[in-house]
């Protein structure tokens, strides 16, 4: 079973930021969590992850809470390419673990 | 470099007949999985592999079989197709087994059991 609980959908203003949410109250100290996305039928799409420390790269800032039981993907200026299915995973099985998918959330970015 | 790439994009069977879904990468990754996708599901893991010569089981591998002879292949064979086994599966890699977090994915291999 997903260690993730994330809302089935949700939707942005083009331009705006998008703030995704992931519960993951269960992690353990050493498990990662893993930003994925997947346009349409497309195959899923590395976005970010991270341990402890926020994160940013060129696509997406990654703020995960002090202790480490929820986490938020930010998509700084939504644009409708950005429409998709974003995947929150912690990865079992410590540093060369299985990444194990649960349904996503169906982000809707409106013009 | 082209990437993960899947073939065929497409697939009919009949129940029983049996299949090989290929997968290569041009990237000289070591770790390649096999995922599979049901409609409004996310993804299962099927099978994976650390390298050359190894390979293990994933979330959901009874009727699957696979095999890494090389570095670049990592087909997946259905021995006997049966209607619950329609869905759309996706070969993935990423560098090494450190790196499992990181896959990139092929476009996707969509399998109908009648």
């Amino acid at each position: 079973d997903a260690k993730t609980t994330q809302p089935p959908s949700m939707d942005c203003a083009e331009g705006r930021a998008a703030n995704l949410p992931c519960n993951h109250s269960t992690i353990s100290g050493n498990e990662y969590v893993y930003w994925y996305r997947q346009i349409h039928s497309q195959g899923p799409q590395y976005i970010i992850h991270g341990l402890k420390n926020n994160e940013t790269n060129e696509m997406a800032s990654l703020i995960i809470t002090e202790d480490r039981k929820s986490s938020t993907l930010i998509l700084p200026h939504a644009t409708l390419r950005d429409t998709a299915v974003y995947y929150c995973i912690v990865r079992v099985g410590g540093s060369q673990g299985n990444l194990i998918f649960g349904k996503g959330t169906k982000l809707s970015v409106k013009p | 470099n082209a990437g993960v790439t899947q073939t065929p994009k497409f697939q009919v069977l009949k129940t029983g007949q049996s299949m090989t879904l290929q997968c290569a990468q041009d990237m000289n990754h070591e770790y390649m999985s096999w995922y599979r996708q049901d409609p409004g599901m996310g993804l299962r893991l099927i099978h994976y592999s650390v390298g050359a010569g190894i390979t293990d089981q994933g979330e959901v591998p009874n009727g699957y079989n696979v095999s890494r002879s090389t570095t670049e292949d990592f087909p997946l064979r259905l021995l006997s197709a049966a209607p619950s086994q329609t869905s759309v599966y996706f070969c993935a890699s990423s560098r090494d087994r450190g790196r499992t977090g990181e896959l990139f994915f092929g476009e996707g291999s969509r399998l109908t059991v009648l």
